[in-house]
């Protein structure tokens, strides 16, 4: 089964307009973390936002925040005030299991292509 | 700024050509990942190195190695580059088991390009 899934292959926004890239996931482990990151055409993979299962607030960085409802485990990414550099992949990862002394790998979802519209 | 770096950029072998990419880190982070990323796919773990244990994923073929001489660097070596091995290589690091980082610090390279002729 697939860990993350993200149900929009493409996405298109006008510029200044939010957008709203979808996440769920999919773990039997309490303790997780989910991040999504970005990715221009160039290739370099760039961190945005973090949130940790235990949580109680929605994490923000700046335009960014992160829609985390638990109980229906999806972590989706608000982009607030489009700009023509936004567009990008974007990519939902989930990191398993939050102890320390163990090195856990990022699972990443099949990514969102957005493209912000002038 | 403390960084991963990845070189080179871009790299272009023959098939069947022993190829080495690296990577370097000035974070101090004890776990290196290498992922493969093909086009239009999300990232996939090869295998990483916490401080000098090596960890292989099940489904890495073994015509890719890794190498760790010392926390900063970490190397991927692919034995006998096929057309299906061209591909986005993307290393990273995390903080896993030391710093006070909520989020493990993930942190990547830029990516290596390797186009297989």
């Amino acid at each position: 089964a697939q860990k993350i899934t993200q149900t929009q292959p493409g996405m298109f926004v006008q510029e200044k307009e939010a957008v709203t890239l979808d996440c769920t996931y999919d773990t039997s482990d309490q303790s997780y973390g989910l991040f999504w990151y970005k990715q221009p055409s160039s290739g370099e993979m760039i961190f945005l936002i973090y949130q940790g299962s235990y949580d109680e607030q929605n994490a923000t960085e700046g335009r960014y925040s992160l829609n985390f409802q638990k109980a229906r485990k999806s972590a989706n990414l608000v982009i607030s005030a489009s700009q023509l550099g936004d567009s990008a992949m974007y990519f939902c990862a989930m990191r398993e299991g939050l102890g320390r002394g163990s090195a856990r790998q990022l699972t990443f979802g099949s990514g969102t292509q957005l493209t912000v519209l002038p | 700024d403390a960084m991963v770096i990845q070189n080179p950029r871009y790299q272009v072998t023959q098939f069947g050509k022993p190829v080495t990419l690296s990577c370097s880190q000035t974070l101090n982070h004890n776990v290196m990942y290498w992922y493969q990323q093909k086009s239009s796919q999300a990232p996939k773990l090869l295998f990483h190195y916490y401080d000098k244990d090596f960890n292989n994923e099940a489904d890495t073929p073994d015509n890719f190695q890794s190498r760790r001489p010392n926390t900063s660097f970490c190397f991927l070596d692919i034995r006998s580059p096929g057309l299906g091995d061209a591909a986005m290589y993307l290393c990273a690091t995390s903080s896993d088991g030391t710093g006070p980082s909520l989020n493990y610090g993930y942190t990547f390279g830029s990516g290596t390009r390797l186009t297989v002729v």
